[in-house]
């Protein structure tokens, strides 16, 4: 069945970096646009960034360009999002999910369970 | 940026009631919007793209209306399994922008 499962989440300090990566199963992963979005407990959801289908175009949101990074590997059917100079704000589950367009971005039509990230000192 | 705005923040209504719930944008988005919803500890869910169109295996209680800058999701007759948060997202804004509502939180009396 088609999957999203996320992996990378944990506690990290202020300042540090952290990976997550997010691997991709029962569809063709390299025909689909993927996003990242996050949830702060107890909070609403923030779209944090989104990659066409071959790596090439990618976009985010003022409040995360320059210190996140998406990325993916077609060839490991897995989606990336490096996060740097992490601020206790940061904290949230992070959910990726697939796109449901062909060609542009409209929305997400299958999300991951996610995976927790706490920045802490 | 295009902003969005939900209304009632939360509602709690009885199984059987009809409920509806806005969605505002801060400028004209066309059709261009979706409606989510996440039961509590759970990933969000699509259940309606384009505005007024049903993803595959929603139930047909669950209906999407509007165009413009003003949208709404009616819940024909409540059921207890719809208790969770719903939110909207728009994806008219560029270059591109995905936006979500604050969300509306709906209990079950």
């Amino acid at each position: 069945q088609v999957q999203l499962v996320e992996s990378g989440g944990g506690v990290v300090q202020p300042g540090r970096s952290l990976r997550l990566s997010c691997a991709a199963s029962g569809f063709t992963f390299n025909t689909s646009g993927m996003h990242w979005v996050r949830q702060a407990p107890g909070k609403g959801l923030e779209w944090l960034s989104v990659i066409s289908s071959d790596g090439t175009n990618k976009h985010y949101p003022g409040s995360v360009k320059g210190r996140f990074t998406i990325s993916r590997d077609n060839s490991k059917n897995t989606l990336y999002l490096q996060m740097n100079s992490l601020r206790i704000e940061d904290t949230a589950m992070y959910y990726c999910a697939r796109e449901y367009g062909n060609g542009w971005y409209f929305g997400m039509d299958v999300w991951g369970q996610g995976t927790t990230v706490i920045v802490s000192s | 940026d295009i902003q969005m705005t939900q209304s009632p923040p939360s509602l709690s209504a009885s199984v059987g009631d009809r409920v509806s719930i806005t969605c505002q944008a801060s400028q004209d988005i066309s059709y261009f919007l979706n409606w989510y919803q996440q039961r509590p500890g759970k990933a969000p869910k699509l259940l309606i793209y384009d505005a007024s169109n049903l993803e595959t295996g929603v139930p047909p209680r669950f209906s999407g209306g509007g165009s413009g800058t003003d949208f709404t999701l009616t819940i024909s007759s409540l059921q207890p399994e719809d208790l969770g948060t719903y939110y909207c997202q728009q994806y008219s804004d560029l270059p591109p922008l995905l936006t979500f509502g604050p969300g509306t939180r709906v209990e079950i009396k």
